[in-house]
């Protein structure tokens, strides 16, 4: 069975920087499980952050960038504020016709 | 106005059936691949099925192999649902969502919450 890991929550400090990842149970991520990103609040529908690994969304700002660390996706936020206090979902395409969400990450901004 | 707006959802009894429905709007359905994904009450978000564009392929999680069909009427730019012998861990917000560029989803649904509960 594929399960994609993230860290359950990560803390940050207004105005700093915070990366988070997105691991693959069964070996590393590579761009060609083209990592996609999602913001969610609660109550809300989520928001695509980012595709393809490193391809912002429309209108999402420059803070946000995505890239492959090591053997995992990452979701790197730069200058964090605090309606960037969130849930943050990666997915990636496994193989052909099945997409996996990781657990997501509750982000704090403090 | 781009958007996606599902219905359907309720109340209904372990082994029960239920149809989950979303009208898409203010783009080309009929060109477009789109899933199905689920958010249990305080979990996280589920990929549930995907379907190409002209219905040619259909991938399903295993979680709900062989109770649940995707389909879609392109005349009427409607997506759906059906799902059967629903067990008390299918409750959850279902979502349908535009497959985009990259494999990624770029529009969700507003979603709709099936409960599954004698």
């Amino acid at each position: 069975q594929t399960v994609v890991t993230q860290e359950p929550s990560f803390s940050v400090s207004p105005g700093g920087t915070v990366t988070l990842t997105c691991g693959l149970n069964s070996g590393s991520v590579s761009t060609s499980h083209l990592p996609s990103w999602y913001q969610q609040t609660p109550g809300q529908t989520p928001r695509t952050l980012m595709y393809n690994t490193n391809t912002r969304s429309s209108g999402v700002p420059d803070r946000f960038s995505g890239s492959i660390l090591g053997n995992k996706a990452a979701l790197t936020i730069t200058g964090a504020q605090a309606d960037d206090e969130s849930d943050y979902y990666c997915v990636l395409y496994v193989t052909t016709g099945i997409w996996v969400f990781g657990g997501g990450t509750k982000l704090t901004v403090l | 106005q781009v958007q996606l707006v599902e219905s359907g959802g309720g109340v209904v009894q372990p082994g029960g059936s239920l149809r989950l429905s979303c009208v898409a709007s203010g783009f080309t359905f009929s060109i477009s691949g789109m899933h199905w994904v689920r958010q249990a009450p305080g979990k996280g978000l589920e990929w549930v099925t995907f379907t190409r564009y002209d219905e040619s392929h259909k991938w399903y999680a295993d979680s709900v192999k062989g109770r649940f069909t995707i389909s879609r009427d392109n005349s009427k730019n409607t997506l759906y649902l059906q799902m059967n012998s629903l067990r008390p861990e299918d409750t959850a917000v279902y979502y349908c969502a535009k497959m985009s560029i990259g494999q990624s989803f770029d529009l969700w649904g507003q979603g709709t919450l099936v409960t599954v509960s004698s």
